[in-house]
Formats: structure tokens, sequence, C-alpha cells
């Protein structure tokens, strides 16, 4: 099974500001990489695909980057809608597995 | 619009069974693979088991295999999870997901599952 580590678990950062949440998968999933939003008592929603695919209707201040085992989501400028716990799962390999997801918190 | 709504989850005795349901309307059910995912309280995902679309295939998490069941059925648009043999590790929220190439590109709302005696 391959192992996803989300790092860090929880992240502190400002309204306006930059984050970015890294991802490593224990072995090469290639671009086969996807990033999930959960706002805390909702069902999660797809931002992005194919390791940097943004999902439809998603805006463009998610971006993603990565292939092998290091991948990268960044949100450019943080609105207090993104305010929510992130995942990325793998899908080059059954079963296809999830990060542990990194928080994002208001400063 | 398209639409997951899950039913049938509860409070269930260990060793028992339970079998969630997933309706769905808005889109071709029979064109996609389906799966079902959960979240146990406080935790992250877990992908429990995905179907083929047209049911001939499916695949389940080492955690569940042998006691967890997938099925579907086209004409009713809708996917089912019969679950066997409930453990309390079991306790968690199901989703239901639509399945775009191998990603999930829409989930239910979910239904909680809780495993107590």
């Amino acid at each position: 099974e391959i192992l996803m580590t989300q790092s860090p678990a929880t992240l502190s950062v400002s309204p306006g500001e930059r984050a970015t949440l890294s991802c490593r998968a224990s072995q090469s999933v290639s671009s086969n990489l996807a990033w999930y939003q959960q706002i805390p008592g909702q069902a999660p929603r797809l931002l992005i695909y194919g390791a940097s695919t943004r999902a439809s209707g998603i805006p463009a201040r998610f971006s993603a980057s990565g292939s092998g085992t290091e991948f990268t989501l960044t949100i450019s400028s943080l609105q207090s809608e993104d305010f929510a716990s992130y995942y990325c799962q793998q899908y080059n390999k059954w079963p296809y597995t999830f990060g542990q997801g990194t928080k994002l918190d208001t400063k | 619009q398209d639409r997951l709504v899950e039913s049938g989850g509860g409070l269930v005795k260990p060793g028992g069974s339970l079998k969630l349901s997933c309706a769905t309307s808005g889109f071709t059910f029979s064109d996609y693979y389906m799966s079902w995912i959960r979240q146990a309280p406080g935790k992250g995902l877990e992908w429990v088991s995905h179907i083929t679309s047209d049911g001939s295939m499916a695949f389940y998490a080492d955690s569940v295999k042998g006691r967890i069941t997938i099925s579907r059925d086209n004409a009713k648009k809708s996917l089912y999870l019969q679950m066997n043999s409930l453990r309390v590790d079991d306790t968690a929220v199901y989703y239901c997901a639509r399945v775009h190439g191998q990603w999930l590109g829409f989930w239910g709302q979910g239904t909680l599952v809780t495993v107590s005696s």
C-alpha cells in the first residue's frame, strides 16, 4: 500500500497570505494525484487532479505541482472560505490512499 | 443538478449488519464508476470500495475485504454497500462518490454508521 504523508498537520496563516501544503508518497505515483478540500461538517470536494489540473469551478488562486513522490498545493491569497482541511490522494495503484490531511487555520 | 444522497446509516451492535444506499440523479449513472469512502470521527479519509460502471468488477480495501460488498442497480440509479460483521472501528461517516478518471469528482453528504454495544 502506498503511504501518503502530508505536512504540516496544521498550518496557521492570515487571510490574504499564501499557503503551501506538501504531500509525499512512499513510492512514485507519477502524476496520479488529487487534492480535496473539506470544510468542517461538509463532504470533501475535488480541487485538483492529475497533480496540477484544477477541477471545474475551482478558483485560480489554487495551484498544484509535482510528480513522482513530491507534491505541493498552493493557495495564493487565502480567502475566509479556504480555511478547511486538505487531503491528497494517489490513484496510481489500488488501494487508492489518502494523506492524513492538513488543517488550514486562521492565524 | 447532480445529486448523490446516502441513506441507511445508524446505530448497530458489533457483529451486526447494515446496508447503505446512495440514490443518484442529474447524470447518467451507468456511465460512471462509483465508490464508497469513509471518515472515522475526527479522522482522515479511507477509500473503502469502488465498482465499475457495469458492476462487473469491484475493489475493496483490505480493512473491509470479506465483510463488505459493493453493488449497484443501474436501472434504479443507485449504489449500495452491504456491511456485515461490523466492528467498532467501522464507525464512520460513509460517503458515496462518483469517479471521474480515477479520482473522486463528486461526493454525497454522507451517512453516519455507529457500531457500538
